[in-house]
């Protein structure tokens, strides 16, 4: 079963709006992460955030994480038309062989039109 | 800034093929990664290794092997392909198994 599920699955919006996109687990963690993926490309990461922390930022992104409800949310401000790639999130799990993994979603693609 | 190369960006096999992906680190990590990644479905992890000669099966394994030799490279081996495991195949390294991943710019391989 997925460990970390992205909502919404596609997000389309105008360059100059925010974006928002939801990420939620099952198991606690010790860490949650964000990555990007340009169409046909590896992933970039581009936040790790503990599950000590409440909220994250990096430039125009913010993250935030509810351990509580088993939820984080990436935002990106002032959206431009370059930020148009998938956004997945990645959250710690324990292999079958007794080794933590990472565990990824499934995405939400995101489309900033210029 | 860390560098994950990966030997090929398109592959085109024929079935029953033996092939070979190859997935090469700069940063002195300990641990690299093998994914397949389909639409609608996501990156699922084929295998990780966390030390030369050391792996560990991840969630989809069953078709592949993989081979750590070197510290810095993490080979993907396909025994005998088949039409199913056309994908992108992601490669990545960690300083640690669940910290950030730093991935290669991914081989997509169709199979014949």
């Amino acid at each position: 079963s997925q460990q970390g599920e992205e909502d919404p699955q596609a997000l389309s919006i105008q360059e100059g709006e925010n974006a928002t996109m939801n990420c939620s687990y099952k198991t606690s963690i010790n860490n949650l992460q964000w990555y990007r993926q340009n169409s046909g490309r590896g992933l970039v990461h581009l936040i790790l955030i503990r599950s000590n922390e409440r909220e994250k930022h990096s430039g125009r992104l913010r993250v935030t994480l509810d351990t509580s409800k088993k939820s984080s949310s990436l935002l990106i401000t002032a959206s431009r038309a370059a930020d148009t790639a998938s956004y997945f999130c990645a959250t710690d799990v324990r292999a079958q062989g007794g080794s933590e993994k990472l565990v990824f979603g499934k995405g939400t693609k995101l489309t900033v039109n210029p | 800034d860390v560098k994950v190369t990966q030997s090929s960006r398109y592959l085109v096999k024929r079935t029953g093929e033996k092939v070979f992906l190859e997935c090469v680190q700069d940063m002195d990590h300990e641990n690299m990664f093998w994914y397949r990644q389909d639409p609608g479905l996501g990156l699922r992890l084929i295998y990780f290794s966390y030390d030369v000669k050391m792996k560990e099966k991840g969630d989809i394994p069953e078709g592949y092997s993989v081979s750590r030799e070197k510290k810095e490279r993490f080979s993907l081996i396909l025994e005998s392909a088949s039409t199913n495991q056309t994908s992108m195949y992601l490669c990545a390294s960690s300083t640690t198994l669940y910290e950030t991943q730093y991935f290669g710019p991914g081989t997509r391989l169709l199979v014949l």
